[in-house]
């Protein structure tokens, strides 16, 4: 089983609508992040955080927010979809102090705003 | 945060070494250097970080020169399973990494 996990895979939604992209992971790491990928512009931190009570923006946190239910779960929400939120969205954990630069992704969601 | 420069894309043969520079002239000396790939559509794999020293491990061999304003990845024998977009990333050890554009490395049989 995958270490990271992401939920959905692919989702297509309208704009204006909630959406609720899940991430779950087994290997018991203190630090998880949220990113986002558009062609062309590598990937970009939207949210992370180094333990359950720490949330932290990142480089582009406009129209999102997160939430850290368990040190295993880190959700990612848009609030009110428009479409240039349309990306390939991915989590990512790590280690902690002892190991920070050691990120550890999950597969993607492919989110379509229409 | 120091930037860094990589070309945007290189080609090499399979079985031959791949070598990716990275320019980061501004570095600090408290910024590491790490490098991460990824292959099309998947997440970012983490390859292998250093400060001053190079290193290597069962993935790839980072050499970083000795005024630390620039870096090669080594990949001592590319397969075509290796043909991704590589990431040189300096930063602080904070855990927060910040993605540029990276190398699209090409491996051609």
């Amino acid at each position: 089983d995958a270490d990271v996990t992401q939920t959905p895979r692919n989702r297509i939604t309208k704009t204006g609508k909630r959406i609720m992209l899940e991430c779950s992971q087994t290997k018991g790491h203190d630090r998880m992040y949220w990113y986002r990928q558009d062609p062309g512009l590598g990937l970009r931190l939207i949210y992370y955080s180094f333990d359950v009570k720490d949330i932290n923006k990142g480089e582009i946190s406009d129209g999102y927010s997160v939430s850290r239910q368990a040190q295993a779960k880190f959700s990612l929400s848009l609030e009110s979809a428009i479409p240039n939120q349309t990306a390939l969205y991915f989590c990512a954990t790590s280690p902690g102090t002892s190991r920070p630069y050691e990120q550890y992704f999950g597969p993607g969601t492919r989110l379509t705003v229409t | 945060d120091a930037k860094t420069t990589q070309p945007t894309s290189m080609d090499c043969a399979e079985g031959r070494a791949a070598n990716l520079p990275c320019n980061h002239s501004t570095i600090s000396g408290n910024e590491y250097v790490y490098w991460y790939r990824q292959i099309h559509s998947q997440g970012p794999q983490y390859i292998i970080h250093g400060l001053k020293n190079n290193e290597t491990n069962e993935m790839a061999s980072l050499i970083i020169t000795e005024d630390r304003k620039s870096s090669t990845l080594i990949l001592p024998h590319a397969t075509l399973r290796d043909t991704a977009v590589y990431y040189c990333i300096v930063r602080p050890n904070t855990g927060k990494l910040i993605f540029g554009q990276g190398t699209t490395l090409q491996v051609k049989p």
